[in-house]
Parts: C-alpha cells; structure tokens; sequence
C-alpha cells in the first residue's frame, strides 16, 4: 500500500495560472479531504468529499475547486492562483476516523 | 462548530525536562482528540488519540494525553523529552460522526528542545 500520495511536492506558479494538485489513496477510503497549512493558523479544511460524487466546502474553500470522480483519486484545482494561496497542501483519507496524510505540496504563488 | 485552540506558540525546554503542551476544545457533545506531530518539511504523525474509555490516553514515543471533560481540554505530556522531540505539535478535534464528520486543527505549538 502507497498510502496517499500526493504530486507534486513543489510548485511554483504565477499569479493568474491555473493548476491541479493531485491526491490519490490506494486504501479504498470513502472519505478524502484537502487542508491548507499557513504558519500560525494549524491546517484549515478547503474541501472534503464523503464518496466518489459527493463533494462539500470546508473552512476556506474559496479560489479552489474539487470533484471526486472514483474512489481512489480528489484533485485540487486552483482556478486562477493567487499570492494568499502561497501554503502548504496536505490531502487526506480516512476510514472512521483513521486519519492517512499525504507528504504535502509546497505552493508558492508569485 | 467545532474549534481547537493551543494557547503557546512556541514552548522551550531542555532536554531530560518533562514536558506539557496545552490544548482546549470547543464542542456541544463527546469529541474524538488527536494529538500530531510534524517535524519540519515533513507531513503529519499521529502521536495518540481519544475516541472514549479510558481518559489517559499512550501514544507513541513516550507520550500521553489527558482527557479533561470539565476543562474541555486534552493537554499532551511527555516525562523527559529528547532533542529529537523538537518539532511542531497540532491538537485536533473531531467531531460530526464518522461519516460526515471533519477534524479540526489548533494553530499548533512549536517546541524547541535544548541540549
């Protein structure tokens, strides 16, 4: 087992740019989500998704956008990138509440 | 909705000194309590956790939490902490039922241990 796996590690965008973090789980997990990491504020939920087809916002959802198409993927989109999206990106999956993190995507927007 | 606060930013110890890190919950029904650490660069280690039973909870490396209902808290405690302890530590409450439910972040505590 992979566990979850997130790619890439690093990115560098420009303001205005679109991208897509991936997220993928091998567990068979009905539960995944997306959490932001910024210094001083812990990880804030963005978005979460309780089964293939059923997406929900979390605590920060706005400028990201998510689907969840099969169980074992929940990419992340960044519609037009900003410098306050400039964080660290954790996904996670879960079954009950054991919770698996990915290793994280380091986002600088410039 | 659920919140988690962690009272100290940042915690300094020596190595050999025994150890707390303060956490308090708010939240109407029973939570479930995690306690992660993360050292620098890395993703999230879950350390313990609290779902019922027993409100002394072990975890991993040596750590333990308590769970204090009246106080609404979940402090983690270590005896004697290693320099290898330095990292950044997040309490976490979850809370909604497992299916539907979301896990909550403090603003975490970063402990800085000295030789």
């Amino acid at each position: 087992n992979a566990g979850v796996t997130q790619t890439p590690k690093f990115q560098v965008l420009k303001t205005g740019q679109s991208m897509t973090l991936q997220c993928a789980q091998d567990m068979n997990h009905e539960y995944m989500s997306w959490y932001r990491q910024d210094p001083g504020m812990g990880l804030r939920l963005i978005h979460y998704s309780v089964g293939a087809g059923i997406t929900d916002q979390g605590e920060v959802p706005n400028g990201y956008n998510v689907s969840r198409s099969t169980t074992e993927d929940f990419p992340l989109r960044l519609l037009s990138a900003a410098p306050s999206q400039t964080s660290v990106y954790f996904c996670a999956s879960r079954i009950g509440y054991g919770y698996t993190f990915g290793s994280g995507t380091r986002l600088t927007v410039v | 909705a659920q919140s988690v606060t962690q009272p100290d930013i940042h915690i300094t110890v020596s190595e050999g000194a025994s150890l707390e890190l303060r956490c308090n919950y708010s939240y109407g029904a029973t939570p479930y309590l995690f306690w992660y650490v993360q050292s620098p660069g890395q993703g999230l280690q879950l350390l313990l956790k609290y779902f019922s039973g027993d409100t002394l909870v072990q975890g991993i490396k040596g750590f333990e939490a308590e769970f204090k209902r009246s106080q609404s808290s979940f402090n983690l405690r270590k005896p004697s902490v290693h320099w290898s302890d330095a990292a950044e530590y997040f309490c976490a409450v979850g809370a909604g039922g497992t299916s539907y439910g979301k896990l909550t972040f403090g603003q975490g505590t970063i402990l800085t241990v000295h030789p």
